[in-house]
């Protein structure tokens, strides 16, 4: 069964350092998704992106976050300047279409910013 | 801000019980997903409920959809140690792409 790939599973990072999230959407999907999850807290929405551009962000996705899809097969999330409180795991998902289709989600990048 | 809120926070049953899990909101949601999470691992979809008071099978999880469309329950029945796992619901409001969750219902089946 086709699914969604992400790497690298684990992450480290300094503090002020950029970073940049790597995911592989499902093949034949057109809607690509970034969430992330702090530690103990729930799953939270950053950002959908559509025939190449944001569809939608959260308050959550600020200046700080970009999105990008450098190719036919991979869709990035990078975070400059990172913070501590940017450590989480950060799950990207993909679906066919929007609305009534479900969001298919990776096995997470796990993000700890030192 | 919608939310979802979901119980019982935590349960513990004994195998071969029958359970029920409850996902609960004051928003209408024009979907709602059912995942399981494993610890270091991505939500994995369970099933999509999109009509009022659509009741949907897997096997031995019922899925129920409110009728209107504010809440969701699963129900398990004959629990087994492998139903063990984290139980997330998620809603997608209106034309909303992002999908809002619940903090989940941990399960835990002995045997």
């Amino acid at each position: 069964e086709p699914e969604v790939t992400q790497t690298p599973s684990h992450q480290v990072t300094q503090m002020g350092q950029e970073v940049i999230l790597r995911c592989v959407p499902i093949s034949n999907h057109l809607y690509f998704y970034w969430y992330r999850q702090i530690l103990g807290q729930k799953v939270e929405f950053l950002v959908s992106f559509y025939n190449n551009e944001i569809s939608e962000k959260s308050e959550i996705f600020d200046d700080q976050f970009s999105v990008e899809r450098p190719d036919g097969s991979n869709f990035t999330l990078k975070i400059r300047s990172t913070k501590l409180e940017d450590s989480a795991m950060y799950f990207c998902a993909s679906s066919e279409s929007r609305g009534y289709q479900p969001q298919h989600f990776g096995d997470g990048t796990r993000l700890s910013i030192l | 801000t919608q939310l979802l809120e979901q119980s019982p926070q935590f349960l513990s049953i004994q195998e071969g019980e029958n359970l029920t899990v409850y996902c609960n909101s004051s928003s209408v949601f024009s979907s709602l997903q059912w995942y399981r999470q494993e610890p270091g691992e991505g939500p994995v979809l369970l099933v999509t409920v999109v009509t009022g008071g659509e009741v949907k099978k897997l096997k031995r999880l019922t899925f129920q959809f409110g009728d209107a469309r504010k809440d969701s329950s699963l129900h398990i029945t004959a629990a087994q140690p492998g139903d063990t796992g984290l139980y997330l619901c998620a809603g997608a409001v209106g034309g909303a792409d992002g999908l809002t969750f619940g903090k989940g219902t941990h399960l835990i089946i002995q045997p």
